[in-house]
């Protein structure tokens, strides 16, 4: 079954640690995404990608950064974690028929 | 600049009641317009969508139609179930691939 998985559903790390947020897709999608969602449930485009090789910030600025070297790949790297950092983050992948979105995970920074 | 407005929650209703959500865009050119429902602890899923003036997107007894006219989207189901208890983002794409979210609208249907 297509689908776009996120790792880990749930994270609780220390400041000043390096953590990696993985997102797979199955679907074969050019166009991904990378979305913070605060806890007044808005959404926050923060990263984007065309395609393999391509990738872009966003509306709301971010520490984080990511890569996208394999098609089915987008993970979101943050290379020192702060208590700043502490939210909800949502990938999602589209095609001409819309978005779909990851299970999210939820990130806290102590 | 494009942009989605939708109701402030939260909406509270009793179970049975009759739910509308608006939402209103403002985009170049023709967009296409999307609801998104997202239910505790998960991402959002696509509730329904219409691509073009007048069309009726429907799923799971939502409506919304697309009023070219008043540039508006509103979302309706004619009878709530607490299992309807969500969030809901109105949604706008002008054919680039990057959405325009509304900032939700938190559902709370009561037995």
């Amino acid at each position: 079954e297509a689908d776009i998985y996120q790792t880990p559903r749930y994270l609780v790390i220390g400041t000043g640690k390096k953590i990696t947020l993985e997102c797979s897709q199955t679907m074969g999608h050019d166009k991904m995404y990378w979305y913070q969602q605060d806890p007044g449930m808005e959404l926050h485009l923060i990263h984007y990608s065309y395609g393999v090789n391509s990738t872009e910030k966003g509306d709301l600025s971010s520490e984080s950064t990511v890569s996208r070297i394999r098609t089915e790949h987008f993970p979101l790297t943050l290379e020192s974690a702060r208590p700043s950092h502490t939210s909800q983050y949502l990938c999602a992948s589209s095609d001409a028929y819309g978005y779909t979105f990851g299970s999210g995970t939820r990130l806290t920074v102590v | 600049g494009d942009s989605v407005t939708q109701m402030e929650g939260p909406v509270t209703l009793s179970e049975e009641a009759f739910l509308t959500i608006n939402c209103t865009y403002t985009a170049t050119g023709y967009p296409s317009l999307f609801w998104y429902v997202q239910y505790p602890g998960e991402g959002l899923q696509l509730l329904l969508k219409a691509t073009k003036a007048d069309d009726k997107g429907s799923n799971k007894g939502f409506e919304a139609t697309y009023r070219k006219e008043t540039t508006s989207f509103h979302l309706e189901k004619g009878s709530v179930q607490v299992s309807d208890s969500a969030v809901y983002f109105c949604a706008a794409t002008s054919g680039t691939y990057k959405y325009i979210f509304g900032t939700g609208t938190r559902l709370k249907v009561l037995a």
